[in-house]
């Protein structure tokens, strides 16, 4: 099974920061990268896939990028609405798919 | 629209089964395989496996096989997790998801979670 981690774990940031959050797979995947957006008591988001295609309705300081193993999601300035855990989802192979998570919280 | 509803919060011992259901509509229910993934209390989330709605085919991940049973009822557009043996860390929400972009293997959309709660 393909093995994804993600960094920082969590991390602490001020409305209007510039924001990244670090996935790696553990083989390459080349593209078959997705991020989404949970909050809690509901069901994550899409917000970004095949690496750094901008889901639909998603806003643009939302990007991502990368391809192989190393991938970027980046909230260009952070909004109220963006406190919320991220996840990166591996999509080449069936098996475990979904990176740890990363925590944003207000600072 | 498109949309999965799953079915309502149980409460199970220690043992116990318990099913999910999750009924699809707005879109051509077998065209599109179902995924499970769970989230435990403060976890990550966790994918349990698949079911091919066409065919019937699953695929679990390692640490459900023999424990978890995917199906479906194409009449309803339905699709089912049954999960055995229940023990207190399968606590969680349980999510089914679909996969509308296929090429990109995106979970689009998501159903709105089931809590599953097992307590002697």
């Amino acid at each position: 099974d393909i093995q994804m981690t993600q960094s920082p774990s969590s991390l602490s940031a001020s409305v209007g920061d510039r924001v990244t959050i670090t996935c790696r797979a553990s083989q390459s995947i080349s593209t078959y990268l997705n991020w989404y957006q949970q909050k809690p008591g509901k069901a994550p988001k899409v917000l970004i896939y095949d690496a750094s295609t901008l889901q639909s309705g998603v806003p643009l300081r939302f990007s991502g990028s990368g391809s192989g193993t190393d991938f970027t999601l980046t909230i260009s300035s952070l909004q109220a609405e963006d406190f919320a855990t991220y996840y990166c989802q591996q999509s080449l192979s069936t098996g475990d798919t979904f990176g740890p998570g990363t925590k944003v919280h207000i600072k | 629209q498109v949309q999965l509803v799953q079915s309502g919060a149980e409460v199970k011992k220690p043992g116990a089964s318990v099913r999910v259901s999750c009924q699809a509509s707005g879109y051509t229910f077998t065209a599109y395989s179902v995924h499970w993934v769970r989230q435990a209390p403060g976890q990550g989330l966790e994918w349990m496996g698949r079911i091919n709605p066409n065919s019937g085919d699953a695929t679990y991940a390692q640490n459900f096989r023999g424990r978890a049973t995917m199906t479906r009822d194409t009449s309803i557009s339905t699709a089912y997790m049954d999960l055995g043996g229940l023990r207190s860390d399968d606590t969680a929400v349980y999510y089914c998801a679909t996969v509308l972009m296929a090429a990109a293997g995106v979970f689009d959309p998501w159903g709105q979670g089931t809590l599953i709660t097992v307590s002697s």
